[in-house]
């Protein structure tokens, strides 16, 4: 079963949009970290954010906003005022407790991806 | 400076031929880990180690193998038994999960 759940494959935009990237995660653990990243064309994920458990406070880094709802297990990311730059993928993900064979590994959402038009 | 590299960036193999992806870290990092990533799939988990001399299978380990004979470094070998291993290849590592993880800048695999 997905345990990151990325329902929007592809996002279009127009420059200065605010654009919203869902994010919708599934565990049984009462300790786990969320993280959020972007692929750019050259492949390589770029972390944007980590955000444990225990924190629900939302958090603001200049355009980028996160919404954390652990009600709703969802973790959301806001773009303000959309740029051309920001077009690449971007992944959610679980790290959670150790449990099965996955150790501390991450678990990917899908990914969403985000083209931004001038 | 610190960080992952994965060599090369490009890989071009016969199918039937065995392919060695190399992945080296000089960041102390414990963990170690092998994605796999597919138009529209994500990235999926194919081998992970948490210390030396030892690795544990991911979800899709069939037709890889690892190995962990040093801290640093974490090669994966792509076995003529993958039956598709036309993909992107990404090595990641971390001390623990608290301090997140550092992935490399891939390694883009293509059996023809």
């Amino acid at each position: 079963a997905q345990k990151v759940t990325q329902a929007q494959t592809e996002i279009s935009v127009v420059e200065k949009e605010d654009v919203t990237l869902d994010c919708v995660y599934e565990t049984r653990d009462t300790t786990y970290y969320l993280f959020w990243y972007k692929q750019p064309p050259s492949g390589e994920l770029v972390f944007l954010i980590r955000r444990n458990s225990f924190d629900e406070q939302n958090e603001i880094s200049g355009r980028y906003s996160w919404n954390f709802q652990k009600s709703t297990s969802s973790f959301n990311f806001t773009i303000t005022a959309s740029q051309v730059v920001d077009s690449a993928v971007y992944f959610c993900a679980l790290s959670e407790a150790e449990i099965g064979n996955s150790g501390y590994a991450l678990n990917f959402g899908k990914g969403t991806s985000l083209l931004v038009t001038p | 400076d610190g960080g992952i590299t994965q060599s090369p960036k490009y890989l071009f193999r016969k199918e039937g031929q065995n392919v060695t992806l190399s992945c080296e870290q000089n960041l102390n990092h414990d963990a170690m880990y092998w994605y796999r990533q597919d138009p529209g799939q994500g990235l999926r988990l194919i081998y992970y180690s948490q210390i030396v001399n030892d690795f544990q299978k991911g979800d899709i380990a069939e037709g890889y193998s690892v190995s962990r004979e040093k801290k640093e470094s974490f090669p994966l070998t792509v076995t003529s038994a993958q039956k598709n291993p036309t993909a992107f290849y990404l090595c990641a590592s971390s001390m623990a999960r608290a301090y997140g993880y550092t992935f490399g800048s891939g390694t883009r695999l293509t059996v023809v």
